[in-house]
């Protein structure tokens, strides 16, 4: 079965600092890549995803993702975080299951708050 | 664009009432989803469904079961709610037809509480 690891729960940065949150999976299989993010009072909303080809991905609001297959990671990186920025965000591993259909598996989400 | 409706934002029941949770999507999608987002735990899968009158279960199907008689409409049922099953349910959908690259739409949450 497949599973998601965020190591980091919860992460405090002072505007204009630079972020990156890490993702692990578990799968033995192809898989598709995906980074979500919930605004306070929003519903949850894809930031990015990668499912083939070029390893560094590039999301929305500067965000980026780069996916080593050899450590099964797939760590969420930006330059320099706005307080706007703040939210949870969730990895999410998307893999077939045993019935040939999709079956999205998230992580447990790090909630990032950005200091003005 | 694609919307996911979620027909509560807020529910409130009693221990061991019947629960709807009653999700609709307008584009068409494949594949549907019943998550529970609990705080320090992110999202967990209870059930799915690719296809009208197929259901899969999730990692934690125990104490729900699901409906799917329309494409466009996927309902959660708590059977008999219990007090751990209060929670936020999120309902998503997204495309079959582009295998495994498809991102999931979500809904607003219905925020159960049972009491």
């Amino acid at each position: 079965a497949q599973s998601v690891s965020q190591h980091n729960h919860h992460v405090i940065l002072s505007e204009a600092a630079s972020l990156e949150l890490g993702c692990n999976y578990s799968y033995g299989g192809t898989v598709n890549l995906f980074w979500y993010v919930q605004y306070p009072g929003q519903h949850l909303q894809l930031l990015l995803k990668y499912f083939s080809g070029d390893p560094l991905v590039k999301g929305i609001k500067g965000f980026e993702a780069e996916f080593i297959k050899s450590k099964f990671s797939f760590n969420l990186r930006k330059p320099s975080v706005q307080w706007s920025d703040t939210a949870e965000y969730f990895c999410a591993v998307n893999a077939r299951g045993s019935g040939g259909y999709q079956k999205v598996t998230f992580g447990t989400g790090t909630k990032l708050q950005v200091i003005p | 664009d694609v919307k996911v409706t979620q027909s509560s934002r807020y529910l409130v029941k009693r221990t061991g009432e019947k629960v709807f949770l009653e999700c609709v999507q307008d584009m068409d999608h494949e594949n549907m989803f019943w998550y529970r987002q609990d705080p320090g735990l992110g999202l967990r899968l209870i059930y799915f469904s690719y296809d009208v009158k197929m259901k899969e279960k999730g990692d934690i199907p125990e104490g729900y079961s699901v409906s799917r008689e329309k494409k466009e409409r996927f309902s959660l049922i708590l059977e008999s709610a219990s007090t751990n099953q209060t929670s936020m349910y999120l309902c998503a959908s997204s495309l079959r037809k582009t295998g495994q690259n498809s991102p999931l739409h979500f809904g607003n949450g219905t925020r159960l509480t049972v009491t």
